[in-house]
């Protein structure tokens, strides 16, 4: 079963830092998404990506964060300057429609620590 | 804002006992999905509800959509190990495509 996939599986930065995470979504989907999840806290929801550009974003993405598409297969997200707050599992999701009947795929996660 | 609220947080059973955890919108949803997250997993769709008062089964699991599409909740029969987890709720996020996720409620079950 096709499935997305996330890379790197943990990420060490220094505060400060500029980090990347990687995600191959589904082949043939065509909606994309970032979420973080705190230690033993909720799914948040960071932004959806269509059409190369922005659909959606929450309150958290703000000018630190963004998203890129840069070839026919990864999905990125940059963090600028990251903080110590910024310490998270960051799970990337596809989808292949944007109807309610469509369900997110989520990828493994990246455990990223901020130091 | 717009929140999806989950109780309890965390549930501990007896293996054989019965668990439900319960969902609920500050807005009316057009449709809510379920998910479980396994301990050190990602979270995996279960299952997707629309109607009114729906009720789907799955096996042991049963889900539940309010008739207001506000609430929602989730039965799990005579629980066992393997339905360890954290199950969430998540609803359409505004008028867009992401969904919002609840606080989500943790299961743990002892044999």
């Amino acid at each position: 079963e096709p499935e997305v996939t996330q890379t790197p599986s943990h990420q060490v930065t220094q505060m400060g830092q500029e980090v990347i995470l990687r995600c191959v979504p589904i082949s043939n989907h065509l909606y994309f998404y970032w979420y973080r999840q705190i230690l033993g806290q909720k799914v948040e929801f960071l932004v959806s990506f269509y059409n190369n550009e922005i659909s959606e974003k929450s309150e958290i993405f703000d000018d630190q964060f963004s998203v890129e598409r840069p070839d026919g297969s990864n999905f990125t997200l940059k963090i600028r300057s990251t903080k110590l707050e910024d310490s998270a599992m960051y799970f990337c999701a596809s989808r292949r429609t944007g109807l309610g009947n469509s369900p997110l795929h989520f990828g493994n996660g990246t455990r990223l620590t901020v130091t | 804002g717009q929140q999806v609220m989950q109780i309890p947080q965390y549930q501990h059973v007896q293996e054989g006992e019965d668990f439900t955890t319960y969902c609920n919108s500050s807005t009316t949803l057009s449709n809510i999905q379920w998910y479980k997250q396994r301990p050190g997993g990602h979270p995996v769709f279960l299952i997707q509800l629309v109607k009114s008062g729906e009720v789907k089964k799955q096996k042991r699991l049963t889900f539940q959509f309010g008739e207001a599409k506000k609430n929602s909740s989730l039965h799990i029969t005579a629980t066992q190990t393997t339905d360890v987890g954290t199950y969430f709720c998540a609803g359409p996020y505004q008028a867009g495509t992401a969904l919002i996720f609840g606080k989500g409620t943790t299961l743990s079950v002892s044999s």
